[in-house]
């Protein structure tokens, strides 16, 4: 059972280059979502989508790119880059009604780091 | 909108005390509550939820939470800690209905000590 996949798991970018951090799951999620990963700071939602060509801003979109063309994939852009968007990403996926709803499913991270 | 808010950035319990790990939340609508665990390096998997029904849920590892409606509250415990227990904890709401955006809680890191 793959779950949720993410690549790379480590990336380091100088500033102003772009990247596109991947994520596919395999459960037939309607929801997936982007977070941060920062000390002291928990995870702040980047963006999030429930379903194929529908997304939304989360707390922290700026810098960021989504798009959701497929139910399984749900890409992560970084337009260019910045010392600040130094961070962990983490996708998650879940069911987006009923009693599962909000059940996440988590990659294992993407370490990124700007110079 | 919906927020959480966890007392305590790190906790420090010894080999076989109680842990009560605290969280507090805010939502305009009735919400479902989560507590996640991290362990170094590695993504966070669910412990335990409340959606609706029992108020007292039980969750993997021997860990529960109780949602307390007038206190705004979804304290986690665990009647014995264990070392394996060490981690980072999460809290997190979403509120019933919506689009399910789940809003996590600033973490908590336990440290338990033998």
């Amino acid at each position: 059972n793959a779950g949720v996949t993410q690549t790379p798991k480590f990336q380091v970018l100088k500033t102003g280059q772009s990247m596109t951090l991947q994520c596919a799951q395999d459960m037939n999620h309607e929801y997936m979502s982007w977070y941060r990963q920062d000390p002291g700071m928990g995870l702040r939602l980047i963006h999030y989508s429930v379903g194929a060509g529908i997304t939304d801003q989360g707390e922290v979109p700026n810098g960021y790119n989504v798009s959701r063309s497929t139910t399984e994939d749900f890409p992560l852009r970084l337009l260019s880059a910045a010392p600040s968007q130094t961070s962990v990403y983490f996708c998650a996926s879940s069911f987006s009604s009923g009693g599962a709803a909000g059940e996440l499913f988590f990659g294992e991270g993407s370490r990124l780091t700007v110079l | 909108a919906q927020s959480v808010t966890q007392l305590g950035s790190h906790v420090s319990v010894s080999e076989g005390a109680l842990v009560l790990l605290r969280c507090n939340y805010s939502s305009s609508v009735p919400p479902y509550l989560f507590w996640y665990v991290q362990y170094p390096n590695q993504g966070l998997q669910l412990l335990l939820k409340y959606t609706t029904g029992a108020t007292l849920v039980k969750g993997i590892n021997g860990f529960e939470a109780e949602f307390k409606k007038s206190e705004t509250s979804f304290h986690l415990t665990k009647p014995s800690a264990h070392m394996s227990d060490a981690a980072e904890y999460f809290c997190a709401v979403s509120e019933a209905g919506g689009y399910q955006k789940v809003t996590f809680g600033t973490g908590t890191k336990l440290q338990v000590i033998p």
